[in-house]
C-alpha cells in the first residue's frame, strides 16, 4: 500500500527549462515533507523540505509547494542544469518516513 | 558533517548465505534506519532503531533481522540469502525520530548486494 506516489518514472526536460516533479500522498497526517536526489552508486542526499504550515518553500533553483487539500506536492528546478540529472525521491513524515517510488530527471544539454 | 559509512559498496554473495551489512554513523543520532531500494518500488523501510538494543520492524521485515549493540553502529543480517534479497540497500540516520528537522535523514552511499 503506496502512501506516497510519484507517477512519472522518467522525466526529461531540456538545459535552461523548468523541470517539474510531482508527488501524491494519501494520510492527510503526514506533516513534514522532503526531497531527495540520488546519483547512481551513492546514497539520496537531502534536496529540500517543507512543513505543512507552509505551501512553498525555496532554496535557490529549488522551490517546493504543497497543496495540502488535493495531497500533492510538486518539485520544480529552474534553470534545470545537467547536473541535475538523478533520481527524486519524495518523502512524507508520519509515524515514519514513506518515500516515494522515484522519478528519474534527465536534463539534456 | 553528518557521515554514515556503510563497509562494503558491492558484496556477492550466494544462495542460503548468513550475510552481514554493517553501517556506522559518527553524529552521536539516536535513530537508524535500513532500506532497500529497488526499481519501481522506491525505497522501502526493513527496520528501524530508536536506541541501543532497540529495533522495530518495518514495512518489509521478512527475511532480515538487525543489531545494535552500539549507538553508532546498526547492522542488517540476511540469516539465509535468497536471491530476492538482491538489491541496494541503505542505511540512514536521524537526530529525530520522524527525521524531522533541516534534512531528515542523512543516507549511506548503499550497498548494491547481488546474491547469485
Amino acid at each position: 500500500d503506496q502512501q506516497v506516489k510519484q507517477n512519472s518514472p522518467s522525466l526529461s526536460v531540456q538545459e535552461g527549462r523548468i523541470s517539474i516533479l510531482n508527488c501524491d500522498y494519501t494520510n492527510s497526517m503526514f506533516d513534514y515533507f522532503l526531497w531527495y536526489k540520488k546519483y547512481p552508486a551513492e546514497g539520496p542526499t537531502f534536496l529540500i523540505s517543507i512543513s505543512s504550515i507552509k505551501d512553498k518553500n525555496e532554496d535557490g533553483r529549488f522551490t517546493v509547494f504543497l497543496n495540502k487539500s488535493a495531497k500533492h506536492l510538486s518539485l520544480h528546478i529552474v534553470p534545470s542544469q545537467p547536473g541535475d540529472s538523478a533520481v527524486y525521491f519524495c518523502a512524507a513524515s508520519g509515524n515514519q518516513f514513506y518515500f516515494g517510488t522515484g522519478t528519474s530527471l534527465t536534463v539534456i544539454p | 558533517d553528518v557521515k554514515v559509512t556503510q563497509s562494503s559498496r558491492y558484496l556477492v554473495k550466494r544462495t542460503g548465505e548468513k550475510v552481514f551489512l554493517e553501517c556506522v554513523q559518527d553524529m552521536d543520532h539516536e535513530n537508524m534506519f535500513w532500506y532497500r531500494q529497488d526499481p519501481g518500488l522506491g525505497l522501502r523501510l526493513i527496520y528501524f532503531s530508536y536506541d541501543v538494543k532497540m529495533k522495530e520492524k518495518g514495512d518489509i521485515p521478512e527475511g532480515y533481522s538487525v543489531s545494535r549493540e552500539k549507538k553508532e553502529r546498526f547492522s542488517l543480517i540476511l540469516e539465509s540469502a535468497s536471491t530476492n534479497q538482491t538489491s541496494m540497500y541503505l542505511c540512514a540516520s536521524s537526530l529525530w525520530n520522524k527525521g524531522q528537522g533541516a534534512d531528515g535523514y542523512t543516507f549511506g552511499s548503499g550497498t548494491r548486494l547481488t546474491v547469485v
